[in-house]
């Protein structure tokens, strides 16, 4: 079945580092890959998308290559900011399975400054 | 435009009580999916709803069932509660054509005694 696989964390980073988080997945289908971040407390905010092959989904500084090849979708930023804190999930939408998200199980960033 | 909102922010039961949450959508948005996200783990899809029918389920046992109203609006009932279901219940709302764009509520936290 289809399946996210993320870095595992937590990622503690000084500020105005560089940043990756590694992400690839499994999936019977041609996958929409996503990108959300969650703050302390808040609920989940979609940081940006890929819908095909060799698309690059960027937002606030962040991007991810959709590789096809290596099925991956690895999350990079060239200098993270204090406000960057928070927890990334990367996940999956298939149409094969009726467009269900899959996610992964999240990666802690904490930034200091 | 209003976001997604969800209802109660916390609750408390008892193992064997039943449970509803509810979830009022987007503005313009027709589908509803419902998630569950344990402590320090991804969101896991329970089931999504669209035009008032389930159109879409993960791999919960059959006492998590849903509703979704002539408003798009949602609930999650939750029968026989274990410990286990203790967890950040999400909501999320998108457009039918676009579900892969999906904007999440802020949650409910249920915590089973």
């Amino acid at each position: 079945g289809d399946s996210v696989t993320q870095m595992e964390g937590p990622v503690t980073l000084s500020e105005e580092a560089f940043l990756t988080i590694n992400c690839t997945y499994t999936a019977t289908g041609y996958p929409s890959l996503f990108w959300y971040v969650q703050y302390p407390g808040e609920g989940l905010q979609l940081l940006l998308k890929a819908t095909k092959a060799d698309d690059k989904g960027s937002n606030k500084g962040f991007e991810a290559t959709y590789r096809k090849e290596t099925t991956s979708f690895h999350l990079e930023k060239g200098s993270v900011q204090v406000s960057d804190s928070a927890v990334y999930f990367c996940a999956l939408s298939d149409w094969n399975t009726g467009n269900q998200f899959y996610f992964g199980t999240g990666t802690s960033l904490t930034v200091i400054p | 435009e209003t976001g997604v909102t969800q209802s109660p922010t916390h609750l408390i039961k008892t193992r064997g009580q039943q449970v509803t949450l509810r979830c009022s959508s987007q503005s313009g948005h027709n589908t509803v999916s419902w998630y569950q996200q344990a402590l320090g783990q991804g969101p896991q899809f329970i089931f999504q709803y669209y035009r008032e029918e389930e159109n879409g389920r993960g791999n919960f046992p059959p006492r998590f069932s849903g509703l979704q109203f002539p408003n798009y609006s949602s609930e999650l009932n939750v029968n026989a509660l274990e410990l286990d279901d203790s967890a950040l219940y999400l909501c999320a709302s998108s457009l039918a054509d676009t579900t892969y764009e999906q904007y999440f509520g802020p949650g409910t936290r249920l915590t089973v005694t």
